[in-house]
């Protein structure tokens, strides 16, 4: 059973405008969410995390809403860029490991 | 720093043959992470290591698999004998304690 959901295998999205890349959880233990970026041939790369104290965090173009009730977190990106364009995965410690999501494949077009 | 080290960055071998995968963790990181993406699955942690003992070894898919990590600097993966359902790439990740992890390249497999 995934713990960790994407269920949008890709988006598609002009450039400058906004990027919403969602995640589902269902394990309510969860208490600290990650997001990771991954472009081809390279690992994944650690992007933004938000606690699950908080219901948002924000580091420049990029802000993670997190619904505790609702067991969702989504990653805006805004303006979006064509350097955005990756995999995005959401991922949860279980532990000492992360739980990740299968990802999103972003392109942003020019 | 040079961040996580994994070598070789391409493996193509043919069905049958051993294949053994290497990973350099970042000085001073004492968790290191094998982890495997496919493109059904996504990336499922295979294996890993605290102070270079293995904690949990859930995620090998069978026998067949097996990791080392003999010291704090190096770790392998070995596939032996590899069947081409092993075709993915291949992350080795580490952290310190209560850190986020830090993913190497990865290593592309292909067994035909």
């Amino acid at each position: 059973d995934q713990q960790v959901k994407q269920n949008s295998p890709s988006l598609s999205v002009q450039e400058g405008r906004i990027s919403i890349l969602n995640c589902d959880y269902t394990n309510s233990m969860f208490d600290y969410f990650l997001w990771y970026k991954k472009y081809p041939a390279e690992g994944p790369t650690f992007l933004i995390s938000i606690s699950s104290i908080k219901d948002k965090n924000e580091d420049g173009r990029f802000t993670v809403f997190l619904n505790k009730s609702a067991k969702h977190l989504s990653l805006h990106i805004v303006p979006s860029q064509p350097g955005d364009s990756a995999v995005y995965f959401c991922a949860a410690p279980l532990g000492q490991n992360f739980v990740f999501g299968p990802g999103t494949r972003l392109s942003v077009l020019p | 720093d040079a961040g996580v080290i994994q070598s070789p960055r391409h493996e193509v071998t043919e069905m049958g043959q051993e294949v053994t995968l290497r990973c350099k963790p970042i000085s001073g990181h004492d968790y290191l992470f094998w982890y495997r993406q496919t493109m059904m699955r996504g990336l499922e942690l295979l294996i890993y290591f605290n102070n270079n003992v293995p904690i949990d070894d859930s995620g090998m898919p069978e026998d067949r698999f097996s990791a080392k990590m003999p010291n704090a600097s190096f770790s392998t993966l070995k596939i032996q004998p590899s069947e081409p359902r092993d075709s993915a790439v291949y992350f080795c990740a580490s952290s310190s304690s209560s850190d986020t992890q830090y993913f190497g390249p990865g290593t592309r497999l292909t067994v035909l």
